[in-house]
């Protein structure tokens, strides 16, 4: 079946634009979670729904990150204002209920000049 | 918190050389661990998996024993291919992290015919 996938699959910005950087979950699948992939900070969790309750938003690094899970399924990960050292690449992963198996995206690369 | 430590690479090889990954990691209770691989221009790819002290995950040649004495999930494949050549990360779910994943920083193998 088809795997999470995520777009777009490259983002190039201006500083102190805002971006939106979506993921789609394999289909069934009620966790979500984003992560970011980065040269110096390697593999960070940001953000993790599951089903209808309240987000993790503990690894969010600043007010100007956000994330949304619509209906249950399609996530929109927002960046308010960015700054250069959000350029990383932005990584979605989901897995079953029960599972704890998580399976990422091909990411989302968003470099801010 | 919840750490995770992998030896520092690059890792070069010749081929058919025996490999090992060290991890170590720090968490309360009882984790769950697991290496991930990433191979040139695709996206993270579970490699296998333990979820308790003792179990011994083992995909593609490559084996890991969940060592709770020594907090350890090295990585070990007996004779590397050049197509092993990848970017692998140990992780864990902690057990009360509600799914989120903890990495290394990534271990680079180069694998030369």
């Amino acid at each position: 079946g088809a795997g999470v996938s995520q777009s777009p699959s490259n983002k190039v910005t201006e500083k102190g634009k805002d971006v939106e950087l979506r993921c789609d979950p394999i289909s069934g699948h009620t966790a979500l979670y984003w992560y970011r992939q980065s040269l110096g900070q390697g593999l960070e969790f940001l953000i993790y729904f599951q089903g209808n309750s309240a987000p993790d938003k503990s690894g969010l690094p600043s007010d100007r990150f956000s994330a949304e899970r619509t209906g249950g399924s399609v996530s929109t990960l927002t960046i308010q204002r960015t700054q250069q050292e959000d350029s990383a690449v932005y990584l979605c992963a989901s897995s079953s209920l029960s599972g704890d198996t998580q399976y990422f995206g091909p990411g989302t690369r968003l470099t801010v000049l | 918190g919840d750490s995770v430590t992998q030896m520092e690479g690059p890792v070069t090889l010749s081929e058919e050389a025996f490999l090992t990954i060290n991890c170590t990691y720090t968490a309360t209770g009882y984790p769950s661990l697991f290496w991930y691989v990433q191979y040139p221009g695709e996206g993270l790819q579970l490699l296998l998996k333990a979820t308790k002290a003792d179990d011994k995950g083992s995909n593609k040649g490559f084996e890991a024993t969940y060592r709770k004495e020594t907090t350890s999930f090295h990585l070990e494949k007996g004779s590397v291919q050049v197509s092993d050549s990848a970017v692998y990360f140990c992780a864990l779910r902690g057990a009360t992290s509600y799914g989120k994943l903890t990495f290394g920083q990534g271990t680079i193998l180069t694998v030369h015919p």
